[in-house]
């Protein structure tokens, strides 16, 4: 009931090209649907977040696009680059849960010249 | 701010013994928690404090692990003995409050149980 279903599991996109990785939950109760981009070596990082009450956020070239009515929701990256080939996490928690965050099992980002 | 501390980085050890994880939150912080990531099983909570009390201990796998939070700068993640399949890295991550604040994790201790 906690858990959070990511995909793709891995992703090659070419520089310049939009990245796409879709998640789905099933616990209503989630309110809030932050994302983490984590490098090789190095610990997850905050990337973007979004709350329910709104459809889109966008922050620069990443966009998060959520859809209440289907428990799906997902991170776009425009103009994909190189250095955006990381580990990306989608996560979920509900306010008033200790700030507990139920992670995705994450997608490999590979950016190709 | 130096961020989220965890120390051992690398720590080799042999099945059976002790191993200890250490992490110290970002001055401020009243939420801690400790996360295992594997290949297999992605970032999982093992478990997680607030105001130095253990709130929600679930995902700690078996006995053999235990955590403890003695004052709000320093934490410790303990599993006696340790078994190959404990081979992981161990992030630590800090927040403040309850809400939707980010959570900052630390560089992570990659252990390997031979």
């Amino acid at each position: 009931q906690q858990q959070v279903k990511q995909s793709p599991q891995s992703l090659i996109v070419q520089k310049g090209g939009i990245s796409i990785i879709n998640c789905a939950y099933e616990n209503t109760a989630f309110d809030y649907f932050p994302w983490y981009q984590q490098f090789p070596g190095k610990g997850p990082a905050l990337l973007i977040a979004i709350r329910p009450d709104v459809s889109e956020k966008k922050e620069g070239r990443f966009t998060i696009s959520f859809n209440k009515s289907a428990k799906q929701f997902s991170l776009h990256i425009m103009d994909s680059q190189p250095g955006d080939s990381a580990t990306y996490f989608c996560a979920a928690s509900i306010l008033g849960g200790g700030n507990k965050l139920t992670f995705g099992t994450g997608t490999q980002l590979k950016v190709e010249l | 701010d130096a961020g989220v501390i965890q120390s051992p980085r690398h720590e080799v050890t042999e099945m059976g013994q002790e191993v200890t994880l250490r992490c110290k939150p970002i001055s401020g912080h009243n939420s801690l928690f400790w996360y295992r990531q594997t290949m297999m099983r992605g970032l999982e909570l093992l478990i997680y404090f607030n105001n130095n009390v253990p709130i929600d201990d679930s995902g700690m796998p078996e006995d053999r692990f235990s955590a403890k939070m003695p004052n709000a700068s320093f934490s410790t993640l303990k599993i006696q003995p340790s078994e190959p399949r404990d081979s992981a890295v161990y992030f630590c991550a800090s927040t403040y409050g309850g809400g939707w604040e980010t959570q900052y994790f630390g560089p992570g201790t990659r252990l390997l149980v031979l």
